[in-house]
């Protein structure tokens, strides 16, 4: 179990750019969530993908959002055109089917974007 | 609209004595509630969770008590060490319907253990 692996650490890019996130799950675990943190701020919920299927998705994520798992393994964050109100830190976590409802996710150590 | 809240942005004990703190909620629904331990520039970690159905779930030194009638819950570190020194959240999930597998989450307390 080698945990949430998320890459990269850090990401600073020019508004307008796109910018892609990954994140690796616990290899057994099939549920896969991304959320993002903002300054004072707890995590915020963007979209939840069970196997491949992206089953739940927060008004948060605009249309400039997109997230995909295609294999039900790890999945990517896409943003486009990027915007100053984007910088956050994006977290994943995953957590296995059949575990009872409070469960605790595994977290990511999260990617941090700046957008300049 | 806050649907989860812990109103004290920080926290300041003495090494050995006991940690309070608290969070509120405002939805009804949340049936499950986690605690979330986080160190700087790490994610959020799994501490303790406590069904609705419960009153009080004990782990070793961590202790969350549910009020479920005044929408309160509370987590005990008893004793506080120094490493517990981190920002604490408190999240809060329904067990069925729409928004099923999301957390919900406070602004996070940040506790300070003082040697």
């Amino acid at each position: 179990d080698t945990g949430v692996s998320q890459d990269p650490r850090h990401k600073i890019t020019k508004r307008g750019q796109n910018v892609t996130f990954r994140c690796d799950p616990i290899s057994e675990h099939n549920r896969l969530y991304w959320y993002r943190q903002t300054l004072g701020q707890g995590p915020e919920f963007l979209t939840y993908f069970q196997n491949e299927a992206q089953l739940e998705k927060s008004r948060l994520l605009s249309d400039r959002f997109s997230a995909e798992r295609p294999k039900g393994s790890f999945s990517t964050l896409e943003i486009q055109r990027t915007e100053q109100g984007d910088s956050a830190m994006y977290l994943c976590a995953s957590s296995p089917q059949g575990k009872g409802e409070n469960y605790g996710y595994t977290f990511g150590s999260g990617t941090r974007l700046t957008v300049v | 609209d806050q649907q989860v809240k812990q109103n004290s942005p920080s926290l300041s004990v003495q090494e050995g004595r006991i940690s309070i703190l608290n969070c509120d909620y405002t939805n009804s629904m949340f049936d499950y509630f986690l605690w979330y331990k986080k160190y700087p520039a790490e994610g959020p970690t799994f501490l303790i969770s406590i069904s609705s159905i419960k009153d009080k779930n004990e782990d070793g030194r961590f202790t969350v008590f549910l009020n479920k009638s005044a929408k309160h819950l509370s987590l005990h570190i008893v004793p506080s060490q120094p490493g517990d020194s981190a920002v604490y959240f408190c999240a809060a999930k329904s067990a069925a319907g729409a928004g099923s597998y999301q957390l919900t989450f406070g602004k996070g307390t940040k506790l300070s253990v003082i040697p």
